[in-house]
């Protein structure tokens, strides 16, 4: 069982409103990523990072925002969401370094915004 | 642009039949990796193979990789209705930029 968590599981919102979508991870791993999952299930990279105070933008455009202050916690903000960034947001984590690690999956943030 | 394309993009079999599933990417890499994702859940690794690999198993799975057609396939022999799901293939991009990159994913379904 993967120790990388994401919360809320779902979240309803309305448009405007500022969110923080939440992912922790306990296996120290210092690369963390964020993919935005449409209903065709293709996984686009929003976001990635390689450590505290690294943040990439991935090769999706996002108006989100991530932070990476602490190891273990990757949080992504919406300032003003809207009906279009209604979708499911999947976390997840690689130890770095090492060209043979797996990445480990949060499971994920169902998100609507009416 | 996404980097892997699965192919086909849904297949449906009787269980016991193998599936076979088909990755192409188009840039270099340092690995490949084969994940699946059961209906609105995370991903999960089933098993990755590196670029001077040409075929690894892994119990009911099989992965091959030919680096020279960029292209990888994912076989899973005698299927179970448990193995309905959705399976991505990933790279990593290669160049050094550590990115993780997915395909478009394929949907299984195994009739029981």
């Amino acid at each position: 069982e993967a120790d990388i968590y994401q919360t809320p599981r779902y979240l309803v919102i309305g448009t405007g409103k500022k969110i923080t979508l939440e992912c922790s991870q306990t296996m120290g791993h210092d690369k963390m990523y964020w993919y935005q999952q449409d209903p065709g299930m293709e996984l686009h990279l929003i976001h990635y990072s390689y450590g505290v105070n690294s943040t990439e933008k991935g090769d999706l455009s996002s108006e989100s925002t991530v932070s990476r202050i602490r190891t273990e916690h990757f949080p992504l903000t919406l300032e003003s969401a809207r009906p279009s960034h209604t979708s499911q947001y999947l976390c997840a984590s690689m130890k770095w370094g090492s060209k043979l690690a797996e990445a480990f999956f949060g499971q994920g943030t169902r998100l609507t915004v009416v | 642009s996404q980097q892997g394309e699965e192919d086909p993009q849904a297949l449906s079999i009787q269980e016991g039949e193998n599936a076979t599933m088909n990755c192409s990417y188009k840039t270099s890499i340092n690995n490949l990796q084969w994940y699946r994702q059961n209906s609105g859940r995370g991903l999960v690794h089933l098993i990755l193979i590196r670029s001077n690999e040409r075929e690894k198993h892994s119990g009911r799975l099989r992965v091959t990789l030919d680096t020279s057609k960029k292209s990888s396939s994912l076989l899973i022999t005698a299927s179970r209705a448990a193995d309905t799901a959705s399976y991505f293939c990933a790279t990593d991009s290669g160049g050094g930029s550590e990115k993780l990159v997915f395909g478009k994913g394929m949907k299984l379904t195994v009739n029981p």
